[in-house]
């Protein structure tokens, strides 16, 4: 089992609501990312958590604040968010290795979000 | 400077031949490249992966060639059928060193029509 889920599929949201996005897996895996992904554009790596840890932020405005509750769950909270963070939001997530962090990752179906 | 990228943003075949799409990449300390397949309304797909101590690779009529010489990869596609039609993105996976997680940097992607 290969398999990454996020809800909702869809959301709409205006610029002062809070909402999140969720993620799981049940394969074991210990890392986990969020990446962004704009129309006909390729994934951008937002946040990596690795044992339910911080380890990545790639300079993300603070209005995405993410958070990893245990091993198999990752939250991304949204607040204050702008029309431009109309987006692809994906999951993915990845088996701990010893290879340097070469380790398949595994996304899921994403949520498309509407800002407006 | 380091940068994943792909020759030809489009490509249209005939069901039954083979295709062939390429990646570029400048960072010459690259040892680990990915390939996704992302359908219209998914997340990326896992299709297969070749580190920098091989050449080749063949999972299930798909081939993937590294020629470090030049820093170039390609996919190959035996037999295109219909439902390959998507965009194929190559991904460099530069997880820091003696860590559990990956940071993946994809190329621009390369949309593949199928025609029956």
């Amino acid at each position: 089992d290969t398999e990454v889920t996020q809800t909702p599929k869809h959301l709409v949201m205006g610029m002062t609501n809070k909402k999140s996005l969720k993620c799981e897996q049940h394969m074991g895996h210990r890392a986990m990312y969020w990446y962004k992904q704009k129309a006909k554009k390729p994934p951008e790596l937002m946040f990596v958590y690795s044992y339910e840890k911080l380890s990545i932020n790639e300079s993300v405005p603070s209005r995405f604040s993410p958070e990893c509750p245990n091993s198999s769950l990752l939250n991304l909270h949204l607040h204050a968010l702008q029309p431009e963070d109309s987006a692809l939001y994906l999951c993915a997530s990845s088996q701990e290795g010893t290879s340097g962090g070469r380790e398949t990752q595994y996304f899921g179906p994403g949520t498309r979000l509407l800002v407006l | 400077g380091e940068n994943v990228g792909l020759h030809l943003p489009t490509l249209s075949v005939q069901e039954g031949d083979n295709s062939i799409i390429n990646c570029a990449y400048s960072n010459s300390a690259s040892d680990y490249f990915i390939w996704y397949k992302q359908e219209s309304g998914k997340g990326p797909q896992f299709i297969i992966d070749i580190r920098s101590n091989m050449d080749k690779r063949q999972g299930q009529r798909v081939t993937v060639l590294l020629n470090k010489t030049v820093k170039h990869l390609s996919l190959q596609i035996a037999a295109t059928q219909p439902g390959d039609s998507a965009v194929y993105f190559c991904a460099e996976n530069r997880g820091p060193g003696g860590t559990s997680y990956g940071k993946l940097t994809f190329g621009q992607g390369t949309i593949l029509t199928v025609h029956p």
